[in-house]
């Protein structure tokens, strides 16, 4: 199995622009995540999705949209990109067969995003 | 929300030295901490985890605390070696869609 893998590995964007974020698993999980990383600080959720057109906000998910139209893929669309949107982003899985578990999550290996 | 504090941010330890790396939560009702390994230009990867109902694990070198009455739990690495450096999240979490970090502890083992 790859396991959890994004495109691209780095983007450069201008203010304004628009683009989306590819995550793909294999491992058949229905739970998927979308994280931001910033320098020094901790993850934090930006959308997840509990199966195949299920999606839900996360604790920052202002600018963004997510869709998740197969189990395998969750892209992250970035609409109008901001300064403020620079960051690492990664993309997570996880199996679970009650949405009261709380089970492991396998992380992708990122994309650096700097929006200038 | 759950706040998760940890600490120490940096911490520097000889080959052989045991490291601990510690956190704090706030809400009561987190059922499950993970800790996971982040390499420079990779995604985090779980070493270890631990739920409520228990209050120590071990792997190898390394074993993870947890105290739920004083809220906190702790990331223990004996016999450190130079692979072990890298930064180390703790999280918390009461359900799948609301897994709280830490800030991280960048982890260096001196040869």
């Amino acid at each position: 199995n790859a396991g959890v893998t994004q495109t691209p590995k780095f983007r450069i964007l201008k203010i304004g622009q628009s683009m989306t974020l590819q995550c793909t698993q294999d491992m058949n999980h229905n739970y998927m995540y979308w994280y931001r990383q910033d320098p020094g600080m901790g993850l934090k959720l930006i959308y997840y999705s509990v199966g195949a057109g299920i999606t839900d906000k996360g604790e920052v998910p202002n600018g963004y949209n997510v869709s998740r139209s197969t189990t395998e893929d969750f892209p992250l669309r970035l609409e109008l990109a901001a300064p403020s949107q620079t960051s690492v982003y990664f993309c997570a899985s996880s199996y679970s067969i009650t949405t009261l578990a709380t089970d492991t999550q396998y992380f992708g290996p990122g994309t650096r995003l700097t929006v200038l | 929300g759950e706040n998760v504090e940890q600490h120490p941010s940096t911490l520097s330890v000889q080959e052989g030295d045991s490291a601990v790396i510690k956190c704090t939560y706030s809400d009561s009702a987190s059922n499950y901490f993970p800790w996971y390994k982040q390499e420079l230009g990779k995604g985090p990867q779980l070493i270890i985890d631990i739920r409520s109902n228990v209050g120590e694990k071990k792997d190898q070198r390394i074993a993870v605390t947890l105290n739920k009455t004083a809220k906190h739990f702790s990331l223990h690495i004996t016999e450190t070696q130079p692979e072990d450096s890298a930064v180390y999240f703790c999280a918390a979490s009461t359900s799948n869609n609301d897994m709280r970090f830490g800030a991280g502890t960048r982890l260096t083992v001196k040869p």
